[in-house]
């Protein structure tokens, strides 16, 4: 039974340019959801998608967009990087909201930005 | 607001020196609490949920426990593997939020 995975492991990219991250959920899974997770503090909530709808949002700008496809899978884009946009970027997946709530989450993605 | 603190932030402990680390949290209306554990550089692992006051949970060496405003993990005779960061999140019932807000985590070393 595959986890959840994520797709690159490490990401390299310089101020102003964007970043495309991916994720595929757990089997069995629909939603899926987004977090920032910065050196040496807990991950942050950046939103969730599922029917291939944003659902809920965190306090991000629109820098950030994601996307969900018809087979669940997911992707995180984050436009006109900042340095301060350096973080651990992970994805959960879940059941939708009314049934389990255990979120269960991938690798992650390392972004810096130089 | 949502709010999580976790205590201590840091935590040294010898083989077999059983301890505990808490939780304490301010929500609307609490749908769950979670513990995850996280190795350095990966993603958070589920350990347990937990609902209601009064609930308890076990998995091998670690029990959680819930109160109206706290949790604790409690970390039985602990050992080198088990060191890692332990966070505690919050799901709140207000307006059908269902994402999870995290603490800072405490960062759990059990020396041989």
């Amino acid at each position: 039974d595959a986890g959840v995975t994520q797709s690159p492991t490490h990401l390299i990219k310089t101020r102003g340019q964007q970043v495309t991250l991916r994720c595929s959920p757990k089997s069995g899974h629909d939603t899926v959801s987004w977090y920032q997770q910065a050196l040496g503090q807990g991950p942050q909530f950046i939103f969730q998608y599922y029917e291939e709808e944003e659902r809920q949002r965190g306090n991000f700008p629109d820098r950030f967009s994601g996307h969900q496809f018809p087979n669940y899978s997911s992707e995180l884009n984050v436009n006109a990087l900042l340095l301060g946009d350096s973080a651990l970027y992970l994805c959960a997946s879940s059941f939708p909201w009314g049934q389990y709530n255990e979120q269960f989450f991938g690798p992650g993605t390392r972004l810096t930005v130089l | 607001e949502d709010q999580v603190t976790q205590s201590p932030e840091a935590l040294r402990l010898q083989e077999g020196e059983s301890s505990s680390l808490n939780c304490s949290y301010t929500v609307s209306g609490l749908r769950g609490l979670f513990w995850y554990r996280q190795d350095p550089g990966k993603g958070p692992e589920f350990l347990f949920t937990l609902y209601s006051a009064g609930e308890e949970k076990e998995k091998e060496r670690l029990k959680a426990t819930l109160t109206k405003k706290e949790s604790f993990l409690h970390i039985t005779a602990p050992k080198p593997e088990d060191s890692a960061t332990y966070l505690c999140a919050v799901q709140d019932r207000a307006a059908g939020a269902n994402n999870l807000f995290f603490g800072t985590g405490t960062r759990l070393t059990v020396i041989p």
